[in-house]
């Protein structure tokens, strides 16, 4: 089985502009979470898709948004970019089942540098 | 109170000597727990997650949680400087059913040949 792949991989932008982050998970898995990896402050989740609806939203401000597609990808958009929203963001999959063995897979992560 | 606690280290062990990581958490209802290893610049990789009190043991890595004590931990065997990397602990609460997991800051174990 493939994956969860991300993509791009690099992304360089400057303040105030906008920017889409893509994530395709393993396939079958219909859960799509995204989290935030910074030095200072770990891995901070954002938020979790399934079935192309948010489930659960972690304490970002709205200018962090997504979604998700019928065939269980997501995207995820940053509006008016920050010098601070530089970081390396990272989905997840899983079944997004209520079972306890029900498991995260991560992506290789988008890496967003802000200038 | 952070909700995941682990000491940052980093914890220097020589090669083939064995390595305890340590992790606590606050919440008690939760009720899955997973040990992620993460490279410098890599994205977490899954090494084992564990839901029942006691040890769990695959190849050089064995997980122990106690839920009286609110604490896991893994052990790594004949560590090898391969191993020397950031480890994360990872707890997860089944609520409602949405799949939200919190992640300690981590541990970065260094292995020294």
């Amino acid at each position: 089985k493939a994956g969860v792949t991300q993509t791009p991989r690099y992304l360089i932008k400057t303040r105030g502009q906008q920017v889409t982050l893509s994530c395709s998970p393993i396939s079958g898995h219909r859960s799509v979470s995204w989290y935030q990896q910074t030095p200072g402050q770990g891995l901070q989740f954002l938020f979790e898709y399934f079935s192309e609806t948010q489930r659960n939203k972690g304490n970002f401000p709205g200018r962090f948004s997504g979604r998700q597609f019928s065939n269980s990808r997501s995207e995820m958009n940053v509006s008016t970019l920050e010098l601070g929203d530089s970081a390396l963001y990272l989905c997840a999959s899983s079944l997004g089942t209520d079972r306890a063995v029900d498991t995260q897979y991560f992506g290789p992560g988008t890496r967003l540098t802000v200038l | 109170q952070k909700e995941v606690e682990q000491n940052s280290g980093p914890l220097s062990v020589p090669e083939g000597a064995i390595a305890s990581l340590n992790c606590t958490y606050s919440d008690r209802g939760s009720q899955s727990f997973f040990w992620y290893r993460q490279y410098s610049g890599k994205s977490p990789e899954l090494i084992m997650s564990i839901y029942s009190n006691g040890d769990k043991e695959d190849g050089r890595f064995t997980a122990q949680l106690n839920k009286a004590s609110q604490y896991v931990s893994l052990l790594i065997r004949d560590s090898q400087p391969s191993d020397s990397a950031t480890y994360l602990c990872a707890v997860k609460r089944m609520n409602t059913g949405f799949q939200k997991l919190v992640f300690g800051t981590g541990t970065r174990l260094l292995v020294s040949p």
